[in-house]
């Protein structure tokens, strides 16, 4: 399996701040660049996913960036909140090709601070 | 629809002691994975299953198996527990190879 890389592995965010995770990957058959969200005692749930066709998602506060020359993707968090404390985990695969399945990042845990 | 459904939701065992984690979904995915998540850590894949009678070896096998009689359930058995698999335990499942995984609830395991 590809290795898909993510930091940074902690993150502590004022209230109203932005939080940025960065994810790296080396397979450039990846298709599909899904985040997970893991609040704690919990497992992890699907937050937000993109294509390679589209540089950026944006679903309310969270927005995905990709750089497809770089082999980049990132998980933008605008005015966080102390709710948004939890662990992320950033994801590459492709999709529907039989002997896929998801490769995910080693995890952010993210603090956000009253 | 309850989607992944694991039991037990905590669990103290013995070393040398032996048990098995269950899991169910009931969306009719082919796809299912158990991975375990150590304090601070990553997910680490223990075993996979393509659907009924096909499972295959993740990242750190030894020390468990699995079985996959039927489309729903895939239970994970350890074998003679060790302290080196203390974790909390996912089960997740998927539609297609490389889609969206959804996940159990977990189940924390202590050996003693």
């Amino acid at each position: 399996q590809q290795q898909v890389k993510q930091s940074p592995q902690s993150l502590i965010v004022q209230k109203g701040g932005i939080s940025i995770i960065n994810c790296a990957y080396e397979n450039t058959a990846f298709d599909y660049f899904p985040w997970y969200q893991q609040f704690p005692g919990k497992g992890p749930a699907l937050l937000i996913a993109i294509r390679p066709d589209v540089s950026e998602k944006k679903e309310g506060r969270f927005t995905i960036s990709f750089n497809k020359s770089a082999k980049q993707f990132s998980l933008h968090i605008m005015d966080s909140q102390p709710g948004d404390s939890a662990t992320y985990f950033c994801a590459a695969s492709m999709r529907e090709t039989s002997g896929s399945r998801l490769t995910f990042g080693e995890g952010t845990q993210l603090t956000v601070n009253p | 629809n309850a989607g992944v459904t694991q039991t037990p939701k905590f669990r103290i065992l013995k070393i040398g002691q032996s048990m098995t984690l269950q899991c169910a979904q009931d969306m009719n995915h082919n796809y299912m994975y158990w991975y375990r998540q150590d304090p601070g850590m990553g997910l680490k894949l223990i075993y996979y299953s393509v659907g009924a009678g096909i499972t295959d070896k993740g990242e750190v096998p030894n020390g468990y198996n699995v079985s996959r009689s039927t489309t729903e359930d895939f239970p994970l058995r350890l074998e003679l527990a060790a302290p080196s698999q203390t974790s909390v335990y996912f089960c997740a499942s998927s539609y297609s190879p490389g889609g969206t995984q959804f996940f159990g609830p977990g189940t924390r395991l202590t050996v003693l």
